[in-house]
């Protein structure tokens, strides 16, 4: 089974601020990586999928890099509203599973 | 605007069944697989299980399989999940969700129904 792992688990960053959270998957996932924002008391959303498209409506200041077993999400400029919980999710050994990352959580210093 | 009505969700005990329903309006709904995903309390994100446009393939995952099923009812735009031999640690918040065109990433996401096994 492919597993996710997320750094750091926390961060604490201001406004303005450039943030970058990491994502490593324990085999290569060949760019089959999305990420999601969840606010407390909400449900997830999609931010980018396959690494670096971002979803309709996400603001340019997300972005996505990466490659084989390694990946990041950069938030540039960062905003009252993006602080959250970030996960990464694999969809490489789709259908059958699907891992998402323990989350990094974005909180205001 | 896509809607993902949910219900069902309930304090059951050890063993017990439940079945989850979804509600889907402002798409198309049998032209895209709907995922079941779980969140237990203050944890992060469970995929759960997926079933494709027209419910003839359906996937779990290994913590589940044998145990729930998935379905739907594309006359009705409806999603469900039939959860059997219920276990303590399936307490979580289950959403239900739509996958994009490539069917294995999530783009809609309903509030989430709380399941809590308990005695």
């Amino acid at each position: 089974d492919i597993q996710m792992t997320q750094s750091p688990s926390s961060l604490s960053a201001s406004v303005g601020d450039r943030v970058t959270i990491s994502c490593r998957a324990s085999q290569s996932i060949t760019s089959f990586l999305n990420w999601y924002q969840q606010k407390p008391g909400k449900a997830p959303k999609l931010l980018i999928y396959a690494v670096s498209t971002l979803q309709s409506g996400v603001p340019s200041r997300f972005s996505g890099d990466g490659s084989g077993t390694d990946y990041t999400l950069t938030i540039s400029n960062l905003q009252p509203e993006d602080f959250a919980t970030y996960y990464c999710q694999q969809s490489f050994s789709r259908p059958e599973a699907f891992t998402f990352g323990p989350g990094t959580k974005v909180d205001i210093k | 605007e896509v809607h993902l009505a949910q219900s069902g969700g309930a304090v059951v005990q050890p063993g017990g069944s439940l079945t989850l329903s979804c509600a889907a309006s402002g798409f198309t709904f049998d032209d895209f697989a709907m995922h079941w995903i779980r969140q237990a309390p203050g944890n992060g994100l469970e995929w759960v299980s997926l079933v494709n446009w027209d419910g003839s393939d359906t996937y779990y995952a290994k913590s589940v399989t044998g145990r729930f099923t998935i379905s739907r009812d594309n006359s009705k735009n409806s999603l469900y999940l039939q959860m059997n031999s219920l276990r303590p640690e399936d307490t979580a918040l289950y959403y239900c969700v739509k996958a994009r065109e490539s069917g294995y990433d999530f783009d809609y996401w309903g509030p989430g129904t709380l399941v809590t096994v308990s005695t």
